[in-house]
């Protein structure tokens, strides 16, 4: 079966400090790929990142910094220096052919950067 | 900003009505999706329609309806609204629909009282 887990329901951190979001995902799909949205307070859904099963590269954005390792089948979302515009609730999501490449999402973390 | 635009951005009703909810999606995408996020009940796939054929069908309530139109806009149809219906409605749209990156509009706030 196809799953995302993502087991942080909410992380409160004061500003500046690094936080990381986990997200496992399970497949059993060779191909597949991953996503992370952001959703701030105002309610839009924002596309942070795409990545493919065959692309273990890690990435970073400026603050932002993502780590996938297939071996444990997780793809982490990582905030440095976080600031108060970070809060939101961020979404990974598993989107693979048997699925018909719907999305297929974890239930969010809810992050809080303190002032 | 995505390129997906939605109308309206927030919408008051009473039960028992009807609204229609628009989506243009971005420019050159073929494939258009409609999400429904409620607090309840997180972010839930209604259906999803590829160059005016609907290819995919999730969880949606056959008081529910959606086309996709010539020029790729697209509408929700929502009938005889119920009090749970209160959510908010995204449109998203992507090039292909196969594993291409779906892009959100800023959602449509539907309250039914």
């Amino acid at each position: 079966a196809q799953k995302v887990t993502q087991a942080q329901t909410e992380i409160s951190v004061v500003e500046k400090e690094d936080v990381t979001l986990d997200c496992v995902y399970e497949t059993r799909d060779t191909t597949y790929y991953l996503f992370w949205y952001k959703q701030p307070p105002s309610g839009e859904l924002v596309f942070l990142i795409r990545r493919n099963s065959f692309d273990e590269q890690n990435e970073i954005s400026g603050r932002y910094s993502w780590n996938f390792q297939k071996s444990t089948s997780s793809f982490n979302f990582t905030i440095t220096a976080s600031q108060v515009v970070d809060s939101a609730v961020y979404f990974c999501a598993l989107s693979i052919m048997d699925s018909n490449y719907q999305l297929i999402w974890g239930a969010g973390t809810k992050l809080i950067i303190k002032p | 900003d995505s390129g997906v635009t939605q109308t309206p951005k927030h919408l008051i009703t009473a039960t028992g009505q009807r609204v229609t909810l628009r989506c243009s999606p971005r420019s050159g995408d073929l494939s258009v999706y409609w999400y429904q996020q409620s607090l309840d009940q997180g972010l839930q796939f209604l259906i999803q329609y590829y160059n005016g054929e609907e290819r995919a069908k999730g969880n949606i309530l056959e008081r529910f309806s959606a086309q996709q139109f010539p020029d790729l806009h697209s509408e929700l149809n929502l009938s005889s609204l119920e009090l749970g219906d209160s959510a908010l409605y995204f449109c998203a749209s992507s090039v292909s629909g196969q594993a291409n990156t779906i892009y959100f509009g800023e959602g449509s706030w539907l309250t039914v009282v």
